[in-house]
């Protein structure tokens, strides 16, 4: 099973700010990753797949980047409804796996 | 608009049994793979298990093989979770999820439904 290793486990940043999340892999997923967000009593929202495309709807300050085992999620400018939880997630051997999650928060 | 729907859920004692069910709309259901994904309360998330479109293929989390047992019905718009043997372990809420179709990603979710397996 391919572990996905997520961190910081919490960021801390304030709005405007840019935020750098990381995600390894215990194994190569070439380019197989996902990153979802989050928030309170919601389901999760697919932001970006395939490691840097994004998803339908989001906005351009969510790239995503990297390939092999270590991938990267940037929000350029934080607006204050992008504090959430993030996770990525890989596809693998017929196999699915998620990071433990990164919270993202307010400052 | 694409809709997915989870219902099923509740209240189950320990070795007890629990079928949750996912209503598809606003998309083919028959084109795409599907799965389900749970979240313990105060957790991340758990990929469960994934079916494709034809049903030709299944698989499972290690945590759940053996145990639960994932089908769909594509003349339905339908997608079922057969939960046995259920452990205090499996509370959750339960996700269905629609794969991206080209891509790896899971493009739409349910609101969940919980599921709580408790004495």
């Amino acid at each position: 099973e391919i572990v996905l290793t997520q961190s910081p486990v919490t960021l801390s940043l304030s709005p405007g700010e840019r935020a750098t999340l990381s995600c390894r892999a215990s194994q190569s997923v070439s380019s197989y990753l996902a990153w979802y967000q989050q928030k309170p009593g919601q389901a999760p929202r697919l932001l970006i797949y395939d490691a840097s495309n994004r998803a339908t709807g989001i906005p351009a300050r969510f790239s995503g980047s990297g390939s092999g085992t270590d991938f990267t999620l940037t929000i350029s400018s934080l607006e204050p409804e992008d504090f959430a939880v993030y996770y990525c997630q890989q596809r693998s051997n017929w196999l699915i796996t998620f990071g433990q999650g990164t919270r993202l928060e307010i400052k | 608009q694409v809709q997915l729907v989870e219902s099923g859920g509740g209240l189950v004692k320990p070795g007890g049994s629990l079928r949750l069910s996912c209503a598809a709309s606003g998309f083919t259901f028959s084109d795409y793979y599907m799965s389900w994904i749970r979240q313990a309360p105060g957790k991340g998330l758990e990929w469960v298990s994934y079916i494709s479109s034809s049903s030709s293929y299944t698989n499972y989390a290690d945590s759940v093989k053996g145990r639960f047992t994932i089908s769909r019905d594509n003349a339905k718009n339908s997608l079922y979770l057969q939960m046995n043997s259920l452990r205090a372990e499996d509370t959750a809420v339960y996700y269905c999820a629609r794969d991206l179709g080209g891509g790896t990603g899971m493009g739409y979710w349910g609101q969940g439904t919980l599921v709580t397996v408790s004495s």
